[in-house]
């Protein structure tokens, strides 16, 4: 089945803890991008890759660090999570830039 | 400010009645897209819309695109109670220093109720 797969769906964390959020697809996408969303403020990109080794800031990259090493994982990391990046996190990935995005079930991050 | 912002903010309607919602945007775009948002989870893309194009049917979905206005609509016809969800359209940019940048507005929430 054609997905888009993140991992954890939930975490909750302290402050300060280094943690990562996968994120992997099956089709084969070139473009894969993050997103957050927050009450009142819709979704907004983060970072994305129009493909391997290239990747580029969204409106909202302060920190986060993104890699993309290969074409089907595009794992989003967080070096010292703060409070405000309490939220829900959604990756998505498309054919190209311009197709229709597919997105993940979102993981809800929670840091105290 | 957002490139993307829909209106309404939240629309209830009965079930059988059709419902619109707008998105306007500010910069100029390739393709135009909505999706739908069930509460919490991912979203799942409806439509697209061209630049180049003006008005787009799926089903009881249509999709228009005025350029001129920077603005589109989403009409969907005969609602049901299943429609109950949230809608936003997204925007990519036609720059080429933009390119891969997305921007999706703040949403539709629609509830119809049976």
């Amino acid at each position: 089945e054609a997905q888009v797969t993140q991992n954890p769906r939930y975490l909750i964390t302290v402050t300060g803890k280094k943690l990562t959020v996968t994120c992997s697809q099956n089709m084969n996408h070139e473009y894969m991008s993050w997103y957050r969303q927050d009450p009142g403020l819709g979704l907004r990109q983060i970072y994305y890759s129009m493909n391997v080794e290239v990747t580029d800031k969204g409106d909202v990259p302060e920190g986060y660090k993104v890699s993309r090493k290969e074409k089907r994982n595009f794992p989003l990391i967080l070096e010292s999570p703060s409070p405000n990046q309490t939220s829900l996190y959604f990756c998505a990935s498309s054919l190209t830039e311009r197709s229709p995005l597919h997105f993940g079930n979102g993981t809800r991050l929670t840091v105290t | 400010s957002q490139q993307g912002e829909e209106d309404p903010q939240a629309l209830s309607i009965q079930e059988g009645e059709n419902a619109t919602m707008n998105c306007s945007y500010k910069t100029s775009i390739n393709n135009l897209q909505w999706y739908r948002q069930n509460s919490g989870r991912g979203l799942v893309h409806l439509i697209l819309i061209r630049s180049n194009e003006r008005e787009k049917h799926s089903g009881r979905l249509r999709v228009t695109l005025d350029t001129s206005k920077k603005s589109s609509s989403l009409l969907i016809t005969a609602s049901r109670a299943a429609d109950t969800a949230s809608y936003f359209c997204a925007t990519d940019r036609r720059d080429n220093t933009n390119a891969g940048k997305s921007t999706f507005g703040d949403g539709t929430t629609l509830t119809v109720k049976p």
